[in-house]
């Protein structure tokens, strides 16, 4: 069972670098977000998509674009990159409608920018 | 605007006890609350999920209880293990905008052998 994959797991930028970070998942879930994690700041949102052509944003959303033009791919792009945006990115994904569903973590994919 | 907290921030034990794991938040209102184990450069794995029609939920050794009108949770763990050594974390769930869900920042749990 792949369950929620991203790629790639570890990555190294330079200031002003732009990438992608891939997440995908095979349940067929509707819901998928993306979080970073941080020391002493926990988990936080960054953009979420209930559906595919549907997305909106967290918490923390400048800096990132994404985009759903499918059930399975949710791609977190960083348009610019900041040494503030050096940390540990998770992607999640859940299936029952409405917030009453599991969510399910990829293994993460961490970043350092330079 | 929920708030989760979880105290406390570490915990070290000796094999074999039961413990206890604190979760409260601030904010009643919520659908569910999940419980998480994120092992050292891992993601978060679910353990368990309480809806918040529901009082308690068991897997294994793992029993896990919601009491909305006090804004706790409480996760315990019985005949603790060494493979039982991770971060648990908590988060509620509260729906409407976003993404609803709200996390605390984690017990760090160290079972000594």
């Amino acid at each position: 069972n792949a369950g929620v994959t991203q790629t790639p797991k570890f990555q190294v930028l330079k200031t002003g670098q732009s990438m992608t970070l891939q997440c995908a998942q095979d349940m067929n879930h509707e819901y998928m977000s993306w979080y970073r994690q941080d020391p002493g700041m926990g988990l936080r949102l960054i953009h979420y998509s209930v559906g595919a052509g549907i997305t909106d944003q967290g918490e923390v959303p400048n800096g990132y674009n994404v985009s759903r033009s499918t059930t399975e791919d949710f791609p977190l792009r960083l348009l610019s990159a900041a040494p503030s945006q050096t940390s540990v990115y998770f992607c999640a994904s859940r299936g029952l409608a409405g917030w009453s569903g599991e969510l399910f973590f990829g293994e993460g994919s961490r970043l350092t920018v330079l | 605007k929920q708030e989760v907290t979880q105290i406390p921030a570490a915990l070290s034990v000796p094999e074999g006890e039961n413990l206890v794991l604190n979760c409260s938040f601030t904010d009643s209102a919520i659908y569910n609350l999940q419980w998480f184990r994120q092992d050292p450069g891992k993601g978060l794995t679910s353990l368990l999920l309480i809806q918040s029609s529901q009082r308690e939920q068991t897997s294994g050794r793992l029993n896990a209880s919601l009491d909305k009108s006090s804004g706790r949770s409480t996760l315990y763990i019985a005949a603790s293990q060494p493979g039982d050594s991770a971060t648990y974390l908590c988060a509620a769930g509260a729906g409407g905008g976003a993404d609803g869900l709200t996390f605390g920042k984690g017990t760090h749990l160290i079972i000594q052998p």
